[in-house]
């Protein structure tokens, strides 16, 4: 139990569906990140969060759409995904300040039909 | 970010201490050692963490040559659920993001 927990686990979707992926953080963290781990590749940071505040996004697809609603709860909304979105989705949360660790959730494994 | 280098993969005796080494020898004056690992269809675990001084904590010890080109992560007793893949990895305390490499696979054997 990491303190992060990712639902759903698993996910199958179509190209054209929608689907959201959800974290929350239960270690009073500040700090949210989403990452995305492909096989064989290194991990890929995507967005982070600091007390609710998007302060990166490296260079995500507008299919991928976070949002924060507080600093506990942090969500990617998906649309209109291709195949080569299949992937590892994890959260992480950090307390925010220099020199913290991040600590992950398990993931949500994701496969686009 | 500092490139580390770290063997591909080890084996270890359950009950026995694993001792995993980690080269950084560009590493800089404010990048941080950190060591994560992740088992097999769960996310990256944190382990430990530092700068100079040697570490340790309830999972495992962080032993970093005075150079800080090289380190050892320790953990004293291992165990079979201790089996994964290990990163080793150098960032400036302010870094957001983390990268890993290919990792040490570690391997506890009954």
């Amino acid at each position: 139990e990491t303190g992060v927990t990712q639902t759903p686990r698993h996910l199958v979707m179509g190209m054209t569906n929608k689907k959201s992926l959800k974290c929350e953080q239960h270690l009073g963290h500040n700090a949210m990140y989403w990452y995305k781990q492909s096989a064989k590749k290194p991990l890929e940071l995507m967005f982070v969060y600091n007390f609710k505040e998007q302060t990166e996004n490296n260079s995500v697809p507008s299919r991928f759409s976070p949002e924060c609603p507080n600093s506990s709860h942090l969500f990617l909304h998906l649309h209109t995904l291709q195949p080569e979105d299949s992937a590892l989705y994890l959260c992480a949360s950090a307390e925010g300040s220099h020199n913290q660790p991040q600590h992950f959730g398990d993931g949500t494994r994701l496969s686009i039909l | 970010d500092a490139k580390t280098t770290q063997p591909t993969s080890m084996d270890c005796a359950e009950g026995r201490a694993a001792n995993l080494p980690c080269n950084h020898s560009t590493i800089s004056g404010n990048e941080y050692v950190y060591w994560y690992r992740q088992i097999h269809s769960q996310g990256p675990q944190y382990i430990i963490h530092g700068l100079k001084n040697n570490e340790t904590n309830e999972m495992a010890s962080l032993i970093i040559t005075e150079d800080r080109k090289s380190s050892t992560l320790i953990l004293p007793h291992a165990t079979l659920r201790d089996t994964a893949v290990y990163y080793c990895i150098a960032i400036p305390g302010s870094a957001r993001q983390l990268t890993f490499g290919s990792g040490t696979q570690l391997t506890v054997l009954p």
